[in-house]
């Protein structure tokens, strides 16, 4: 299985402030078609994990441009600049090029 | 508006089975691959397997080759997942979610239900 190690597992944060996450991959995560199948999710306490970023870069519906992803092969970085509160809670990183499917372990954002 | 609904809580004896329902609105289900995942108390999520309901074609990830059983009824647009010999182990809340494609462009776990909260115990 594909192992995804996200890091930090808790990042203090002012409001305001500009984070990054970091999702990294135990093997490369281009699929065979061309594409890179690595997507970012907010779970917000006591909610359902919601899509921010899909396909690297790429942001879902509705997800302010303050989130940002990047990254190619192994190594992603998920940007939150000017956070605000609704901001707070896990962040996980999903790879869908290899079956199983495999989430990182998480990231709490978390206030200072 | 796309809406997935999941049942209700499950209190399972171990060694008995459980079956979890997931009903779409706002997105036909023959057009997507629908995922269960589970997180156990206080944990990260886990992928436990997806289902082409069009075709009832299923992938698990191997923990749960023996465990989970996913089918859809396409009729309904609802998905399940029957959980078999539950262990307390088995205790978490298991979520669906549906991949989406809509003018060209595909997302994966795009839209996910509530979760319905599974605890085994005796």
């Amino acid at each position: 299985d594909v192992l995804m190690t996200q890091t930090p597992v808790s990042l203090p944060v002012s409001l305001g402030g500009q984070v990054s996450i970091s999702c990294r991959s135990s093997q490369s995560l281009v699929h065979s078609d061309g594409n890179t199948y690595l997507h970012w999710y907010l779970q917000k306490p006591g909610q359902s994990p919601q899509l921010l970023i899909y396909r690297v870069s790429n942001r879902f519906s509705g997800v302010p441009d303050r989130f940002s992803g990047s990254g190619s092969g192994t190594d992603f970085t998920l940007k939150i600049s000017r956070v605000e509160p609704e901001d707070l809670g896990v962040y996980y990183c999903l790879q869908s090029t290899h079956f199983p499917n495999t989430f990182g372990a998480g990231t709490k954002l978390e206030l200072k | 508006e796309v809406q997935l609904q999941q049942s209700g809580a499950e209190l399972g004896k171990p060694g008995t089975s459980v079956k979890l329902s997931c009903k779409v609105s706002g997105y036909n289900i023959r057009n997507t691959y629908m995922h269960w995942v589970n997180q156990r108390p206080g944990k990260g999520l886990e992928w436990i397997g997806r289902i082409d309901p069009a075709n009832g074609n299923t992938i698990y990830a191997e923990k749960f080759k023996s465990k989970a059983t996913l089918t859809a009824d396409t009729s309904s647009n609802t998905a399940y997942m029957q959980l078999s010999q539950l262990k307390s182990d088995d205790t978490a809340i298991y979520f669906c979610a549906i991949d989406y494609y809509s003018s060209y462009i595909y997302y994966w776990f795009a839209y996910w239900g509530q979760g319905t909260l599974v605890t085994v115990s005796s």
